[in-house]
This record gives structure tokens, sequence and C-alpha cells, in this order.
């Protein structure tokens, strides 16, 4: 899986939209973006995932850059709950990838009350 | 839905001793199972996975091993535990494609004395 890049921390007020960013220059064709978060003494939790277009569920945004360089994950309104490591990994989508998801360091998000 | 358990939550063992812990996961077939671990202050390492009963592939070498005596049973195993064994293990599942979103478990918190 290709490699990724992430800030160590943020912090973020709460109630306050969070924008966490991740670049990938390296990316390929195949390859779906996937963001994972781990709360403190649990295991990661998915949060979305995509590959050109922009998505949106119920959890998060992913805005995804046109040269898929890098991506944006966007939480709208950051709660407490929401201060977790956040991952972003790349998965090939013609599954000639491992089946491991390869977690780098993440990014360490904190709220503030 | 679909839901997975693992147990026990935390253990303490001594070094030298028998370790068995235990992943089920509900309301899916032919998952895809895995065993990760995650030591202190580091990122997630996969150790075994399996694509279906019996049927198990090791990523590192190590003092562990895996079973599948069952469709939705995966077992991590060790005869005798080392120090380095310590380590919060997860048990993931995920479909049948190798790109799959993989879903948690809750974690077994292992520290060996």
């Amino acid at each position: 899986d290709a490699k990724t890049t992430q800030p160590n921390s943020m912090e973020s007020n709460e109630e306050e939209p969070v924008h966490l960013p991740c670049n990938h220059s390296t990316i390929s064709g195949t390859d779906y973006i996937h963001w994972y978060r781990q709360l403190p003494s649990q295991g990661p939790e998915y949060v979305i995932h995509g590959l050109t277009s922009n998505v949106n569920n119920r959890m998060a945004s992913l805005a995804i850059a046109e040269d898929r360089k890098s991506s944006t994950l966007i939480l709208h309104r950051a709660t407490l709950r929401d201060a977790a490591v956040y991952y972003c990994i790349l998965r090939d989508r013609a599954g000639a990838g491992s089946y491991q998801l390869t977690f780098g360091k993440g990014t360490k998000l904190s709220v503030i009350p | 839905s679909q839901t997975i358990h693992q147990w026990p939550a935390t253990l303490v063992q001594p070094v030298g001793s028998p370790l068995s812990l235990e992943c089920t996961v509900e309301g899916t077939s032919n998952p895809n199972l895995y065993w990760y671990r995650q030591a202190a202050g580091r990122g997630l390492q996969l150790l075994f996975y399996s694509v279906g009963i019996g049927q198990i592939s090791s990523e590192v070498p190590q003092n562990l091993s895996a079973s599948r005596p069952q469709d939705r049973q995966f077992i991590l195993s060790s005869k005798k535990l080392l120090l380095s064994d310590s380590g919060f293990y997860l048990c993931a599942w995920s479909g049948g494609q190798g790109t799959d979103t993989q879903y948690f478990g809750p974690g077994t918190r292992l520290t060996v004395l």
C-alpha cells in the first residue's frame, strides 16, 4: 500500500468543524482512500472511504483533491467523543495488495471543551 | 447487524504460561478474520488472517499461533508467553474481498510479567 503523511496532532474547539489533512502523493489509480479512528483503549473504527468523488456519511465527509494526491476528513461539529487518533490509509481497489491495513502514526485529535 | 466479541478484556499472565484469546463474529457468514497486535505507543501490526475454516496466513514470525475451528471463531494461542508478547490484541472481520472495510472488536489487553 502507498504511503500517507498526516500531522502528528491537531486541536479543535468543541462544536467547531475540524479538517484533518492527509497527503498521498504516490497514490495509484486503483487505491481507495480509507479513514479509521481509534478512541483511547478501543479498537479502530471505520469512518469513511472514497476513490475520486467527495463522500458523505453520518460520521464525516471526505474531500478528495482533483489530482487525488491529498484528501481531507471533515468532522462538521467536533464533540468530546471525537477525540481520537485518525488514520488515513490507502487500499488497492484491485485487491492486489495484502489483506493488512497499514496503520501509520495518524493524527491525534484533541477536542477542547 | 454484525457484532464481534473478544474475551477476555484484560489478562495478566506470567512469562512462560500459555495463552488463548478468543474472537467470535455474529451476523455474517464466511468472513475474513484478522488478529492484530498494538504494542504500547505503536501502530497496529497484522499477526494472522484467515479467509476460511482451517486457512491461516501468518504475516510475521513469532511466538504465537492462530486457529479457526469454526466459520466465525478465531483463536490466538501461545504455548509459552514472552515479555514481548505484551500488548493490545485486536480481532477484526471483513467481507470476502481483501480490500473490504475491516471491523474491529473491543480488544484484549495482555500484560506478561
